[in-house]
């Protein structure tokens, strides 16, 4: 079945250095894939959602790039500030009649100054 | 801009008795609409699927007895946690899907249950 994998457990950066957040899927048809951010005490936002064309989805500095071939949507900032501190996580969206969404387990990313 | 109201943000219940949470979809036309529990380690578990005319489609470990969902229309849900015990808390999150496929989420209601 559908399934996503990101980079699990507590990510912990220096302001300034850059920002990874692996994501990778398994789909039997070609999915959407999502970026959610939750920061503390907040429901989760809608950080970045995958384009159909091929374009790069980019809000907030952070962007990412789907990769049919490798079945990824890696999450990449070029400089993080303290402001990023939060849950992320990676979703995917199926193209079935109940159009499910899988999400994966979230990754806690913390900026320090 | 595309909005989901869900409310109350926060009860608490005593043990044995019932709670009703509701999400309302603005700007937008919701095809679907998910309802999530987020666990202590912040996963998500689905607990069910509802679109509206069609049969709600609810996961493992969830039933319609325990979490009965009322789907009335494109921009309403409700669900009801019944006969709330101590593993019933957490933070209930509903997710209201536009026709773009995205998946926008209500500000959560946090069950607490005495």
């Amino acid at each position: 079945g559908d399934s996503v994998t990101q980079t699990e457990g507590l990510v912990t950066l220096t302001e300034g250095l850059p920002v990874m957040l692996n994501c990778t899927y398994q789909s039997t048809y070609s999915p959407f894939l999502f970026w959610y951010v939750q920061h503390l005490n907040e429901a989760p936002k809608l950080l970045l959602k995958s384009f159909t064309d091929n374009k790069r989805p980019e809000h907030q500095g952070f962007h990412a790039t789907l990769h049919k071939s490798s079945s990824s949507f890696h999450l990449q900032k070029s400089s993080a500030q303290l402001s990023d501190s939060a849950l992320y996580y990676c979703a995917l969206s199926d193209q079935t009649g109940y159009q499910n969404f899988y999400f994966g387990k979230g990754t806690s990313l913390t900026v320090i100054p | 801009g595309a909005l989901v109201y869900q409310y109350p943000r926060r009860t608490i219940c005593k043990s044995g008795t019932s709670m009703r949470m509701e999400c309302q979809a603005v700007g937008f036309q919701a095809t679907s609409v998910a309802w999530y529990r987020q666990s202590p380690q912040k996963t998500f578990e689905l607990i069910a699927l509802s679109t509206v005319n069609s049969a709600i489609k609810y996961e493992q470990n969830f039933t319609q007895e325990k979490f009965p969902i009322s789907h009335p229309n494109l921009s309403f849900s409700s669900m009801t946690v019944l006969n709330a015990y101590l593993e019933d808390r957490g933070l209930y999150l509903c997710g209201a899907r536009d026709s773009q496929n995205t998946l926008y989420f209500g500000a959560g209601t946090r069950l607490s249950v005495l």
